[in-house]
This record gives structure tokens, sequence and C-alpha cells, in this order.
């Protein structure tokens, strides 16, 4: 069953925040985060285990709340670099290593 | 590392007719993926190889679409008989799962257009 995103879109003027929540109704093993730009193939972004952890690089990072199976994909300061569609992927407690299910995805729009 | 690359880049073709796409994968990864997108949405998962062994289909693939892995290297994905609504853009992905926390590596995708 395919994770659920949200917000669907987010407006941003440049060095603002947001935050991407991704959630599912299954158990999960990991929470993969992909930014794609229009015409372009998915970027991985992070991925994140069960256990709970954070992660990060930059200004931009993420969680995983595996009680809640939900993860949230944090963007500070944002630049007009950070624009495209977010995606969140995720693998279940009993497919690890097998197929990512996709959100249907968040369109950023960073402007000047 | 070439990374993933997919042939071709476009495709338009009648309805009714049949279409194959190749990917190749990076070369030491044995996991490869075939996902479908359409305009606003994320990738559809259509199907999984490890190395050559199809591990996973989509119960929602028609059984118009087949997907071959005949050597664990690169992967072809046919449609047969194509309607406008196969449409969308074909991405293929791949990953080494002998370790952890292995990303998917995607191809700049075939894109499908049915007339």
């Amino acid at each position: 069953q395919q994770p659920v995103q949200s917000p669907q879109a987010v407006i941003l003027r440049e060095g603002e925040d947001a935050v991407i929540n991704c959630s599912s109704s299954k158990a999960l093993y990991s929470v993969h985060w992909y930014r794609q730009k229009h015409g372009e193939a998915p970027i991985f972004l992070m991925i994140l285990l069960k256990g709970g952890e954070q992660k990060g690089h930059d200004k931009i990072s993420a969680s995983f709340n595996e009680k809640k199976q939900q993860s949230s994909l944090y963007l500070t300061a944002s630049q007009l670099s950070y624009s495209g569609t977010y995606f969140c992927g995720t693998e279940t407690i009993y497919n690890q290593g097998g197929k990512l299910i996709f959100g249907q995805g968040t369109e950023l729009s960073v402007k000047p | 590392d070439t990374g993933v690359s997919q042939d071709p880049r476009h495709k338009i073709t009648k309805r009714g007719q049949n279409v194959t796409f190749r990917c190749d994968p990076i070369s030491e990864h044995n996991r490869l993926y075939w996902y479908r997108q359409t305009l606003g949405q994320g990738p559809e998962f259509l199907t999984y190889f490890q190395n050559e062994a199809q591990l996973e289909k989509s119960r929602l693939l028609s059984d118009r679409f087949s997907a071959e892995r005949p050597k664990g290297s690169f992967s072809t994905l046919e449609i047969q008989r194509t309607e406008q609504g196969d449409s969308a853009m074909y991405l293929c992905a791949s990953r080494d799962d002998r370790g952890r926390n292995e990303k998917l590596f995607f191809g700049s995708g075939t894109q499908l257009s049915v007339l």
C-alpha cells in the first residue's frame, strides 16, 4: 500500500524552512527520500532505518518514527536548488531489500 | 561507474503496436527494478529481479507486460498491444543488496507516448 505524503505542494521563499511528511499503514524497515526535478531521474537524498534514527547533511535532515510508521524530511534555509518533487519510498519489514513503494510526491517550489 | 542507462529515451508508437525498452544497470548491482511514472505521481512499482530471477511482479500489471533479465545483467521490458493508458515514463533502477542501507540508482527513463 502506497505511503501518504503531506503536504501535496509547498511554496517557499528562499531561506524559509519546510517539512514534508510520509506516513505508512505497514510496519516499515526503512524509508528512503528522493528528489526529482522535471524531466529528470529521481536522485537519492537519504535512507533511514527502523530504530528511530535521524539523519542529515547540509541543511536537509530527516527522522523516522517506527512506532508511528512515519518519516519527516526537514529542509532548512531553503535554496532555489531545493525546488523539485520529493518522494518517500518505503520498504516493509517483510520485504527488506525488495521493492520500494513510493508516495505520490510533494512538489516544492522555492522562489527568490 | 557509468550509472543506469536506458534506451530509448523517447518512444512514440501507435496503439496496438509492441514496444521494448532496455535497461543497463550499474554493473555490480544484483537487483534491478522497473517502475512506471505518470505526470504528478510517484513511481509505481512494476517488477524486480535479483540477478536473472524475477522475484516479484505487481498484481496490477497487465499480462501485456513482460520483463526479462536473461544473464543477470541488462533487462528488457516489453509491452504488447500498447494502449493509450500505457503512455508514461518507464524508469529502471538498480542496487546492490549485499550491504545494508542500499539506495536505488535510477536511470533517466524511457518516455512512451501511445497515439
